[in-house]
């Protein structure tokens, strides 16, 4: 099972909105709604940001919106904050009842 | 407090065994699907394996000398690693699984193969 493809990295300067992009196939991404997010400080845990596809877990904030669209699922950070700096990856179920991840984004916040 | 604690990750030479294990607090770790994954140095997540609350079992293909187990009793999970590679090394994570996502996670605990 090869990794989800995200960018590896992306950039924006408070307030402003970005985009992560993950691709998979029609047997991981597009097949399930099993599709999650994870932030990731450096030396830290990686921590739950969304679940099946665009629900946020109670505590994440509405700045953060997850969608998905045939084999590419998205999470949009809107109002960029410092601390949105991390590393995010993605998450999908797969049709061989495993699961995959992204290779990760760096978002850097200028 | 809902709370994972994994332990036993060390230093072991190539071919050796070493067993993970992760101490669930604050919920019954029976009733869920829990997950492995592992980070090694610089790199991204990789999903390891995965125990279901039926106790179904799934492995990634490089996890083929792996088993994943839980013991109800110590409310508690495991990762029995035998014929452990210099690929092996990483950080090991256990995480609860939630709606298809994984919404507790652990520390982590390392693993370093080397002679």
């Amino acid at each position: 099972q090869s990794a989800l493809t995200q960018p590896a990295s992306v950039s924006g300067s408070p307030g402003q909105s970005i985009t992560i992009s993950c691709t998979g196939t029609s047997s991981d991404v597009g097949a399930y709604k099993y599709v999650s997010w994870y932030q990731q400080h450096p030396g830290k845990a990686p921590k739950f940001m969304i679940y099946e596809v665009s629900n946020r877990p109670s505590g994440v904030s509405d700045r953060f919106y997850g969608s998905k669209s045939g084999n590419t699922a998205s999470l949009t950070i809107s109002g960029l904050r410092e601390e949105d700096e991390a590393d995010y990856y993605c998450c999908s179920y797969t049709s061989s009842n495993t699961w995959v991840f992204g290779g990760g984004t760096r978002l850097t916040v200028l | 407090e809902v709370q994972l604690v994994e332990s036993g990750g060390r230093l072991v030479q190539p071919g050796g065994s070493l067993r993970l294990s992760c101490a669930a607090s604050g919920f019954t770790l029976s009733v869920y699907d829990m997950h492995w994954v592992r980070q090694a140095a610089g790199k991204g997540l990789e999903w390891v394996s995965t125990i279901g609350s039926a106790g179904d079992t799934y492995y990634a293909a490089s996890a083929s000398r792996f088993t994943i187990s839980r013991e109800d009793a110590k409310n508690s999970l495991f990762l029995q690693m035998n014929n452990l590679r210099a690929g092996d090394t990483a950080v090991y994570y256990c995480a609860r699984d939630r709606e298809g996502g994984m919404d507790v996670w652990g520390q982590g605990t390392t693993v370093t193969v080397s002679s």
